[in-house]
């Protein structure tokens, strides 16, 4: 039941390029959330949105920015990509506080 | 802040033997959610516990809310190859509008 839906699946790009992981859900939820994951490792909030046109940042420091101008679409850009970023990122969406759906996540490599 | 512990970090287990993780908070909670994330997979939900001493069971899993409302704990009896993977809890404030996962426990299952 993939309601929830994030591409790129897996991208490889260089240091210094802007990218934009997408994230899109058909449920018609109003919470949507990106989460910061290393490999079996805890799940890291990196910003939120509550509805269209609210967003803020989570717990861990990240310099991406997100924005939320459709109910349904909530994407995260890097503005210029660096080795640390290298992670999976996992999008997720709420209808009000029920429990979170993920999508598959994006397993970004920067070289 | 609201800081949520999960013990252990990783679990190794003969396939057969009994599992527990535990799940504890520094704030009093609204409920806990419990997540499953296989090996390369995204976290999913499985269940949420939302009164005082809740006991809930899914076939093998059996989960507990503790009376306090601020620990938790997820128990796999006669482990199965399929088991394998991280359990999440995340427990919700009081307020409602903060939802904090636990580092997960990583479980592996010998055949």
């Amino acid at each position: 039941e993939a309601d929830i839906y994030q591409t790129p699946r897996y991208l490889v790009i260089g240091t210094g390029k802007k990218i934009t992981l997408e994230c899109s859900q058909t449920m018609g939820h109003d919470k949507m959330y990106w989460y910061q994951q290393d490999p079996g490792m805890e799940l890291h909030l990196i910003h939120y949105s509550y509805g269209v046109n609210s967003t803020e940042k989570g717990d861990l420091s990240s310099e991406s920015t997100v924005s939320r101008i459709r109910t349904e679409h909530f994407p995260l850009t890097l503005e210029s990509a660096r080795p640390s970023h290298t992670s999976q990122y996992l999008c997720a969406s709420s209808l009000s506080y029920s429990p979170l759906h993920f999508g598959n996540g994006t397993r970004l490599t920067v070289t | 802040g609201q800081q949520v512990m999960q013990i252990p970090q990783y679990q190794h287990v003969q396939e057969g033997e009994d599992f527990t993780t535990y799940c504890n908070s520094s704030t009093t909670l609204s409920n806990i959610q419990w997540y499953k994330q296989r090996p390369g997979g995204h976290p999913v939900f499985l269940i949420q516990l939302v009164k005082s001493g809740e006991v809930k069971k899914q076939k093998r899993l059996t989960f507990q809310f503790g009376e306090a409302k601020k620990n938790s704990s997820l128990h796999i009896t006669a482990t199965q190859t399929t088991d394998v993977g991280t359990y999440f809890c995340a427990g919700r404030n009081n307020a409602g509008n903060m939802l904090t996962f636990g580092g997960g426990t990583r479980l592996m299952v010998k055949p």
